[in-house]
C-alpha cells in the first residue's frame, strides 16, 4: 500500500476556498486514490475518490496530475462546519484482496469566521 | 437511511474484564473492517471480514482480541482481558469494494472504550 504525506494542519477563513495536497509517490497503476473526512466524535466520512485527472461531486473536487504522484483535494467556499480532520489514502479496488485503506495523521483543517 | 450501527457507543471496564463490540453492518455490504482510533496512534486497521470470513486480522493483538461474524448482520470485537492500553474508539466500517466505489467505506459512530 502507498504511503501518502500530507499537512498536519491547516487554517483558513469561512468562505475561502481550501486545498489540500497529498503525496503518494509510491502509488501502485491499480490504486484509487480517495479522501476522508472526519468530525469530532464521529467515524470518518467519504468524500471523494480519483483515478486521474479531475472529479468533481456535490462537496468537493479531487484534481490528480498524470504522474499521479500527488493530488489536491479541493474544497470550495468552506464554512465553519468544514473543520475536521481530513485523510488522503491510497488503495486498490479491493478485487478479491479486500479493500484494506490505511489512514495516516490526515490534515487538521480549522475554519475561522 | 442506510447507517452502520455500533453498540455500545460508550463501555467503561476495569481492568481484566471481557469487552464485546457489535456491530451492524449496512444491508448488503459484504466486507467489514474493524479500526480503533487514539490519539497517539490515529487510526489502526485491526480486522477485516468479506462474506464473513476473515481475511486480515495481522493489526490484531492476538492474545487478547477476537474478531468474528457470527452472520451477515453482527460482527462482534472481543477484548479479553482488556488493559488500559486498549482504551480507545472502536469504529466499525462496511462496504462492498469492486463496484462504483471500491474505497467507500462506511463508518459507525464507534464505541468509546475505557478500561481503568
Amino acid at each position: 500500500l502507498a504511503k501518502t504525506t500530507q499537512p498536519i494542519s491547516m487554517d483558513s477563513y469561512e468562505g475561502q476556498e481550501v486545498n489540500i495536497t497529498c503525496s503518494h509517490n509510491n502509488i501502485a497503476t491499480n490504486d484509487y486514490i480517495t479522501w476522508y473526512q472526519q468530525f469530532p466524535s464521529q467515524g470518518p466520512r467519504f468524500i471523494i475518490q480519483g483515478y486521474k485527472t479531475k472529479v468533481t461531486n456535490e462537496v468537493a473536487s479531487l484534481f490528480i496530475p498524470a504522474d499521479r504522484k500527488s493530488s489536491t483535494l479541493s474544497l470550495p467556499r468552506v464554512s465553519l462546519s468544514d473543520t475536521a480532520v481530513y485523510y488522503c489514502l491510497v488503495g486498490d479496488r479491493g478485487g478479491q484482496a479486500g479493500t484494506a485503506l490505511i489512514f495516516g495523521k490526515g490534515t487538521t483543517l480549522s475554519v475561522s469566521s | 437511511d442506510a447507517r452502520v450501527t455500533q453498540t455500545p457507543r460508550h463501555k467503561v471496564t476495569e481492568m481484566g474484564q471481557e469487552v464485546t463490540m457489535r456491530c451492524q453492518p449496512i444491508l448488503g455490504h459484504n466486507t467489514v473492517f474493524w479500526y480503533r482510533q487514539t490519539m497517539m496512534q490515529g487510526l489502526e486497521l485491526l480486522a477485516y471480514f468479506r462474506n464473513r470470513a476473515p481475511l486480515d486480522d495481522s493489526g490484531m493483538p492476538k492474545d487478547r482480541f477476537s474478531a468474528e461474524m457470527p452472520d451477515a448482520t453482527l460482527a462482534t470485537l472481543k477484548i479479553q482481558p482488556s488493559e488500559p492500553r486498549d482504551s480507545a474508539v472502536y469504529f466499525c466500517a462496511s462496504g462492498l469494494p469492486g463496484l462504483a466505489g471500491p474505497n467507500e467505506q462506511f463508518f459507525g459512530p464507534g464505541t468509546r472504550l475505557t478500561v481503568l
